[in-house]
């Protein structure tokens, strides 16, 4: 079962920030949170991840809690092409237990951004 | 070029018949997986393999078998097809520290 916890949907203006809420209240410490999401019926790619320390790259930021039991994906300037469905996942880390920890995909959150 | 291929891109079969769905990647790497997705539901494991002599099941793996040829190929049989197998097809690469998967584009299986 997903251990994350996310509203099935959100709508989002273009040009304006998405934020994403996820809730994993029973992460523990070796649990990284993996954001992933799917544009229509393609293959999931991959946005970010971190471990308790906000993150940032070309896509989105992630910020984590202090507790780590919550955190968002923002996507700072939300475009059309962002519309999909958005996977909040945790997971150990896999240098971590013999590295045997899959990706447990739920039923994600559906962004819309409109025009 | 695309890093992770699958082959075919759409089927359409016939209840009981035999199908191998085929998964390619350039990527070097150890890990590869295969999902299925039912429509409004996120992705389920059907199988996995961490490199060439290393299988395991997932969550679904029941009527599904693998194929591990090579590090770069990995293959999917459904041995007789059934309607409710009827769904999009996922495979996915990983490095061994797996900061992150990627995804082929899909096979969209359709069993009548």
């Amino acid at each position: 079962d997903a251990k994350t916890t996310q509203p099935p949907s959100m709508d989002c203006a273009e040009g304006r920030a998405a934020n994403l809420p996820c809730n994993h209240s029973t992460i523990s410490g070796n649990e990284y949170v993996y954001w992933y999401r799917q544009i229509h019926s393609q293959g999931p790619q991959y946005i970010i991840h971190g471990l308790k320390n906000n993150e940032t790259n070309e896509m989105a930021s992630l910020i984590i809690t202090e507790d780590r039991k919550s955190s968002t994906l923002i996507l700072p300037h939300a475009t059309l092409r962002d519309t999909a469905v958005y996977y909040c996942i945790v997971r150990v880390d896999l240098r971590l237990q013999g590295g045997s920890e899959k990706l447990v995909f739920g039923k994600g959150m559906k962004l819309t951004v409109n025009p | 070029d695309a890093d992770v291929t699958q082959t075919p891109r759409n089927r359409i079969t016939k209840t009981g018949k035999r199908i191998m769905l085929e998964c390619s990647q350039t990527k070097g790497h150890d890990r590869m997986y295969w999902y299925r997705q039912d429509p409004g539901l996120g992705l389920r494991l059907i199988y996995y393999s961490f490199d060439v002599k290393d299988i395991n099941k997932g969550e679904i793996s029941d009527g599904y078998s693998v194929s591990r040829q090579a590090q770069a190929k990995f293959s999917l049989s459904l041995e007789s097809a059934i309607p409710n197998q009827t769904a999009l097809y996922f495979c996915a690469t990983e490095t061994r520290t797996g900061n992150e998967q990627f995804f082929g584009p899909g096979t969209r299986l359709t069993v009548l």
